[in-house]
């Protein structure tokens, strides 16, 4: 069983401050990564498929890194504005059967 | 707008009533998923249609009954569900299952 963790669980933050988050999963049969931020009442939206070790990809002011052999990905938000309020999911394509395991995901919130 | 609709955004229903979730994309993608998101749990995979072929279900109860009469659109049947079944069901879409998927506002399911 494939166990995705990702923290903080919540956090908040100031108008303008830099954050970053964890998804930690299990390395073995790595296949791909992906990240999607999900707004209140909204759909989830897509962020990054990753794959590569040592990835690092760039959407604005939200970047993402992926570590395949230690099993982590990180994703940093430079300068948050208060439309970054969100929850930030993270799961990994991994396994035999190459499933999509969801994390709990992170939950943002910017005070203005 | 995703490119991916459900409707209704809410329902209620009574356990003995029948209900039907529908989901609809126009793009062009080949797969189609039901998640079930569940307060303080990550999100669950339920069923997954290839080319309108079930090519999974998680061990879902038979209350819950998929329907892809083709490739742009996907219901979820409901019949005598529980009050656990409460949740909020979200479709999602994608080009080859391995890609990111685009995800629709979901239906919010309150089982009375």
């Amino acid at each position: 069983i494939l166990n995705v963790e990702q923290s903080p669980q919540s956090l908040h933050v100031q108008e303008g401050d830099s954050t970053n988050f964890t998804c930690s999963f299990p390395s073995s049969n790595f296949y791909a990564l992906h990240w999607y931020r999900w707004e209140t009442a909204k759909s989830p939206e897509a962020l990054f498929v990753m794959t590569l070790n040592g990835d690092e990809k760039k959407k604005g002011r939200i970047s993402a890194t992926l570590n395949t052999k230690e099993g982590y990905s990180y994703l940093y938000i430079k300068g948050s504005q208060p439309e970054d309020s969100a929850t930030y999911l993270c799961a990994p394509n991994a396994g035999n059967n190459r499933k999509l395991i969801w994390g709990l995901g992170t939950s943002l919130g910017v005070n203005p | 707008e995703t490119g991916v609709t459900q409707t209704p955004r809410h329902l209620v229903m009574g356990m003995t009533n029948k209900k039907s979730l529908k989901c609809e994309q126009h793009l062009g993608h080949n797969a189609m998923y039901w998640y079930k998101q569940s307060a303080k749990k990550p999100l669950e995979l339920m069923f997954v249609y290839n080319f309108k072929e079930q090519t999974e279900n998680n061990s879902v109860p038979s209350r819950f009954s998929p329907e892809c009469p083709n490739s742009s659109h996907l219901f979820l049947h409901l019949h005598t569900l529980q009050p656990e079944d409460s949740a909020l069901y979200l479709c999602a879409s994608s080009q080859a299952g391995d890609y990111g998927y685009t995800f629709g506002s979901g239906t919010r399911l309150t089982v009375v």
